[in-house]
């Protein structure tokens, strides 16, 4: 069976440095991974994901995530975050040819001035 | 984003009622699914759906049922509210098997 691991449960940073947020899972079969923002009292928005093809994926917001294989990671980056970038972000996978996906705890991102 | 309501919003009801939620999609998606957010414990799955009458058991089942009489609504009934069903209820969608899913705006849930 797939997990998930989030392994910060909150990132404090200060405005306009970078950020990583951390993402690992297990499976043994051919994964998607999607990464999810929620901002406060809201659903959840699709922020990027991967597929196949290219390892690294891009949102249209600046942020970036690189699938690595052999680490079975796909840790979340924006080279310089905005107060508006405060959220909470979730890190999701599904098993190919399965209808479920699994989500890790969450990673609540505090932007400060 | 796919088009997705979530009624109601809010609702506070007694222990041991009977509540039910309903998600409404406009997009023609195949799979819905619901799923129940408490702090710590990130998003669990409750039940899903991969097409109209075909439903399936999440994680979280236990205490729950759902429905799916028409594609484009999903319907979650807790049959007998207790304390521990408090909380955020989210319906998703999805096009395909394992990909993306679109979520409502969430239903807030307090069982008194």
């Amino acid at each position: 069976a797939q997990s998930v691991t989030q392994l910060d449960s909150q990132v404090p940073v200060f405005e306009e440095a970078p950020v990583e947020l951390r993402c690992n899972y297990s499976s043994s079969v051919s994964v998607y991974l999607f990464w999810y923002v929620q901002y406060p009292n809201q659903g959840l928005q699709l922020l990027l994901k991967y597929l196949s093809g290219s390892t690294l994926v891009e949102s249209i917001n600046g942020f970036e995530a690189e699938f690595n294989k052999s680490q079975t990671s796909f840790h979340l980056r924006k080279p310089s975050v905005h107060i508006s970038d405060t959220a909470e972000y979730f890190c999701a996978v599904s098993e190919r040819g399965y209808s479920t996906l699994t989500f890790g705890k969450g990673t609540m991102l505090l932007v400060s001035p | 984003d796919a088009g997705i309501t979530q009624s109601p919003r809010h609702k506070v009801t007694e222990t041991g009622t009977p509540v039910t939620l309903r998600c409404h999609q406009t997009e023609n998606h195949r799979y819905m699914y619901w799923y129940r957010q408490d702090p710590g414990h990130g998003l669990r799955l409750i039940h899903y759906s991969y097409g109209v009458k075909d439903t399936d058991k999440g994680e979280v089942s236990d205490g729950y049922s759902v429905s799916r009489s028409k594609t484009e609504d999903f319907l979650l009934t807790l049959e007998s509210a207790t304390s521990s069903q408090t909380s955020v209820y989210f319906c998703a969608t999805s096009a395909n098997r394992s990909y993306e899913q679109y979520f409502g705006p969430g239903t807030r849930l307090t069982v008194t």
